[in-house]
């Protein structure tokens, strides 16, 4: 099965400054990497995710980067807010497969 | 929008006894999921199911079980609570991934558990 490594798991970052969460994982035939994010009391919710054709996405503060040479992909929010601060979790997986495997999460502090 | 519902937010049992946790979802969806949350090990899945009357473990089956006997609902069952059963479960639905090259799963609030 999938082996998910996700790092930092927890980041504090200032208001207005970037972060950037990274998602390493070890099937190379996965062909879909999601990012969901999980508020305080919520559960996770999708994000942006990128399928295995396409290197980058962009969605307004927020991409998504992959390297499959390299088996990882990364989160990139950029002039972060505090609504970003909630704890982030990566699924590398393939589309096919109708489940998801969830990294460890990283807990995402933004400091006023 | 896609809701999941969960039964209950907080729930607190005793060791040993019998603990059903619910889920349901509005939106049609033939995959339904039960995670447990446990800070520093992420979701991990105790099952799912494909369909009405269909299960699949997960990675951490053991101690529970499920029942689905209708597409919308989806339970989780503790049979003899233990403490170690103490976390925050999430349920998640979503359609079929292949026609569409994605795989989202929709979740629920999620219940904090705590056996004593």
């Amino acid at each position: 099965g999938e082996n998910v490594e996700q790092h930092p798991s927890t980041l504090s970052v200032q208001e207005g400054d970037s972060a950037v969460i990274k998602c390493t994982y070890s099937d190379s035939a996965s062909n879909y990497f999601p990012w969901y994010k999980q508020e305080l009391g919520k559960g996770p919710q999708l994000i942006i995710d990128i399928r295995s054709n396409v290197g980058e996405k962009k969605d307004q503060r927020i991409a998504v980067t992959l390297n499959k040479t390299a088996k990882h992909f990364s989160l990139h929010i950029t002039e972060t807010q505090p609504e970003d601060s909630a704890v982030y979790f990566c699924a590398p997986t393939q589309h096919v497969d109708e489940k998801l495997t969830f990294g460890t999460g990283t807990r995402l502090t933004i400091i006023p | 929008d896609v809701k999941v519902t969960q039964s209950s937010r907080y729930l607190v049992k005793r060791t040993g006894e019998k603990v059903f946790l619910e889920c349901v979802q509005d939106m049609d969806h033939e995959n339904m999921f039960w995670y447990r949350q446990d800070p520093g090990l992420g979701l991990r899945l105790i099952y799912f199911s494909y369909d009405v009357k269909m299960k699949e473990k997960g990675d951490i089956p053991e101690g529970y079980s499920v029942s689905r006997e209708k597409k919308e609902r989806f339970s989780l069952i503790l049979e003899s609570a233990s403490t170690n059963q103490t976390s925050m479960y999430l349920c998640a639905s979503s359609p079929p991934g292949q026609g569409i090259g994605k795989n989202i799963q929709y979740f629920g609030a999620g219940t904090r558990l705590s056996v004593l």
